[in-house]
């Protein structure tokens, strides 16, 4: 099994909105309400940003929020900040005996 | 709050073996189960495989198996790592994260060890 796909990268101002796509199969993004999403700043190991689709782990603004529709999900990042540039990577489970995809990740720059 | 505290740098040969460690603090080590992931340059993340603490269950990701060990020394709340055959392929940081969920793998990652960093060069 391949890896979820990500865009390779997006950008945006400060203040805009900005969606990372995640896309799957109907054997994990689609069978599965499992998707979580991590944040990955420069240098720093990857954080948990986003889990079960769209629930935020304790401290995570609400200016992230996520969705999935068929094979794909989507984070959402409303009202950018410089802080929030770093690697975004999406994953879910998915049939044996792969058991677990992550997304190829998503580079985000504020600009 | 927990916290996985991994053991430093390495530097190996291809075809060597490299062991990484990973001690838990803050929750209870045998609660939760333990997976292992790597970043390799210019990839994405890439899932190895799962440990169950409490009963030393294992199970790997096809790609790897035949050349990865898990194991855990519960005395001592800490998880390792072991990668055979090592080749160029394999530099990576690797990482030790928590399954926040007990009792079984929900391939979910709350706590992130700090990375370590596996060269392989001639």
């Amino acid at each position: 099994q391949s890896a979820l796909t990500q865009p390779p990268s997006v950008s945006g101002s400060p203040g805009q909105s900005v969606t990372i796509s995640c896309t799957g199969t109907s054997s994990d993004v689609g069978s599965y309400n499992r998707v979580s999403w991590y944040q990955q700043p420069p240098g720093t190991a990857p954080k948990l940003l986003m889990y079960e689709v769209n629930f935020r782990p304790s401290g995570v603004p609400d200016r992230f929020s996520g969705s999935k529709s068929g094979n794909t999900a989507s984070l959402t990042i409303s009202g950018l900040q410089a802080e929030d540039e770093a690697d975004y990577y999406c994953s879910s489970p998915t049939s044996s005996p792969t058991f677990m995809l992550f997304g190829g990740g998503t580079k985000l720059t504020v600009l | 709050q927990g916290q996985l505290v991994q053991s430093g740098a390495e530097v190996q040969k291809p075809g060597a073996s490299v062991k990484v460690s990973c001690k838990a603090s803050g929750y209870t080590f045998t609660g939760h189960y333990m997976h292992w992931v790597r970043l390799a340059p210019g990839q994405g993340l890439e899932w190895m495989g799962w440990i169950n603490p409490d009963s030393g269950a294992t199970y790997y990701a096809q790609k790897f198996q035949g050349r990865v060990t898990m194991a855990r020394d519960t005395s001592i709340s800490t998880a390792y790592l072991d990668l055979s055959r090592l080749t160029f392929d394999d530099t990576a940081i690797y990482y030790c994260v928590r399954d926040p969920v007990g009792s079984r793998a929900y391939y979910m990652f709350d706590y992130w060890g700090q990375g370590t960093l596996v060269t392989v060069s001639s």
